[in-house]
């Protein structure tokens, strides 16, 4: 069975310094992974996707995400706060062999930017 | 292109109230489904369907019906309102193949009262 775990469900940082918000998986295949955010009474938006490509992935807005088959990680990473970055992160997986499988969650992550 | 319409946005019902929400895409997607939030437990899928006449339940179904007579349209059926089925609920949508983005609506506030 597949499933995600987000390790913190809140994390707070300052304008300025890096963030990460940590993601672990379980599937039995090479899964899709994705990391969504979502603002405020808004809807989710993609942030970025693993499709067993680079390992290393690029999204909007500077964040960025390395998937570690070894680690079953997929860690989203940005170098910079912003106080728009404040928001909730979800963590999503699909598995690939699966074909029309739905989207497992993962519980969210709420990040907090300090001024 | 509107991408995922979902109606209403916001709605209070009473105990025992039937209602449906409505979902809509124009990216003629095969794949859609219906997921509701609530309060540190992230998105819990509710049904899904892989296209036109095909269903099937997810996580969470009880309490809730769906059908999908179109492509386009997804609607979500409460046939009897309870207060555990406040929520915000998300239609979501995609082309069906893994690693597709899935694109999702607004959602929709429910309050059962």
């Amino acid at each position: 069975a597949q499933s995600v775990t987000q390790l913190d469900s809140h994390v707070s940082v300052s304008e300025g310094t890096p963030v990460l918000l940590r993601c672990n998986y379980s599937s039995s295949y090479s899964p899709s992974l994705f990391w969504y955010v979502q603002h405020p009474n808004k809807g989710l938006q993609l942030l970025l996707k693993y499709t067993s490509a680079a390992t290393l992935v690029k999204g909007i807005n500077g964040f960025e995400a390395e998937f570690k088959k070894s680690e079953t990680s997929f860690h989203l990473t940005k170098p910079s706060a912003h106080m728009s970055d404040a928001a909730e992160y979800f963590c999503v997986v699909k598995p690939l062999a699966s074909g029309n499988t739905p989207l497992v969650f993962g519980k969210g992550t709420r990040l907090s930017v300090i001024a | 292109n509107a991408g995922v319409t979902q109606t209403p946005k916001f709605q209070v019902l009473k105990t025992g109230q039937s209602m449906t929400l409505q979902c809509a895409q124009d990216m003629n997607h095969e794949y859609m489904s219906w997921y509701r939030q609530d309060p540190g437990m992230g998105l819990r899928l509710i049904h899904y369907s892989v296209g036109a006449g095909i269903t099937d339940q997810g996580e969470v179904p009880n309490g809730y019906n769906v059908s999908r007579s179109t492509t386009e349209d997804f609607p979500l059926r409460l046939l009897s309102a309870a207060p555990s089925q406040t929520s915000v609920y998300f239609c979501a949508s995609s082309a069906g193949l893994s690693g597709n983005t899935i694109y999702f609506g607004e959602g929709s506030w429910l309050t059962v009262v």
